[in-house]
């Protein structure tokens, strides 16, 4: 079983709309958790963290479900430049585990 | 920019070559980490340096191996290469001990194609 588990998408939404998407991760000990964004061919840049209490960050929502070992991102009020990769992690003591990533298409 | 750099930027070796990744870590930083993402997954941990000394290692054989020098940069070194190496090799930074989860900062990486 994959330490990190992700819907892969695609997901091709309107500008403006909703998307929301999660991932699910095996080891109940994991500590910390994040979202990373990739875009084609470049390297992940950190998005947000993911706190237990649930986060925003401008359009961006993170929340964590311990007990089910499972996280979501929403993204509202879509963007042309929210096109992306987002990319689930876990970190486990000193190394990160990563999902394969959501492919995110916003269309104009 | 978060002041990882990495060389080269790109690659191409053939089966059996060695090759050496190299990576500057951000300011302030005394861990670095490296990571393989192969085509159309995330990155896997290949191992992680901290004050010169490897501190953990991922599923990867003994043939990946690395260093980390006194300013902090580090390298990745491949023997034997084969073409499932063929990869975006990616470095990241960070502080160990400086809390709110360490976050790790990663350069732009090495795009390795091996024929």
């Amino acid at each position: 079983r994959k330490e990190v588990e992700q819907d892969p998408g695609p997901f091709n939404v309107p500008e403006g709309a909703t998307v929301a998407f999660n991932c699910t991760y095996s080891n109940s000990a994991s500590q910390s958790f994040f979202w990373y964004r990739q875009d084609c061919r470049k390297e992940p840049k950190l998005l947000m963290s993911v706190y237990s209490s649930g986060n925003e960050d401008g359009r961006f929502t993170a929340q964590l479900n311990r007990a089910s070992q499972y996280i979501s991102l929403l993204i509202r009020d879509s963007k042309l430049s929210d096109s992306a990769t987002y990319l689930c992690v876990v970190k486990e003591g000193y190394k990160l585990s990563f999902g394969a990533g959501t492919t995110v298409t916003v269309r104009a | 920019e978060t002041g990882v750099t990495q060389s080269p930027t790109h690659l191409i070796k053939t089966r059996g070559q060695q090759v050496t990744l190299r990576c500057s870590s951000q300011s302030g930083h005394n861990t670095v980490s490296w990571y393989q993402q192969a085509l159309g997954q995330g990155p896997q941990f290949i191992f992680q340096y901290y004050r010169e000394e490897e501190n953990g290692r991922g599923n990867f054989p003994p043939r990946f191996s690395g260093l980390q020098f006194p300013n902090y940069s580090s390298e990745l070194n491949v023997n034997a290469l084969e073409l499932d190496d063929s990869a975006l090799y990616l470095c990241a930074s960070s502080s160990r001990g400086a809390g709110a989860g360490e976050t790790q900062y990663f350069g732009p990486g090495t795009r390795l194609l091996v024929l």
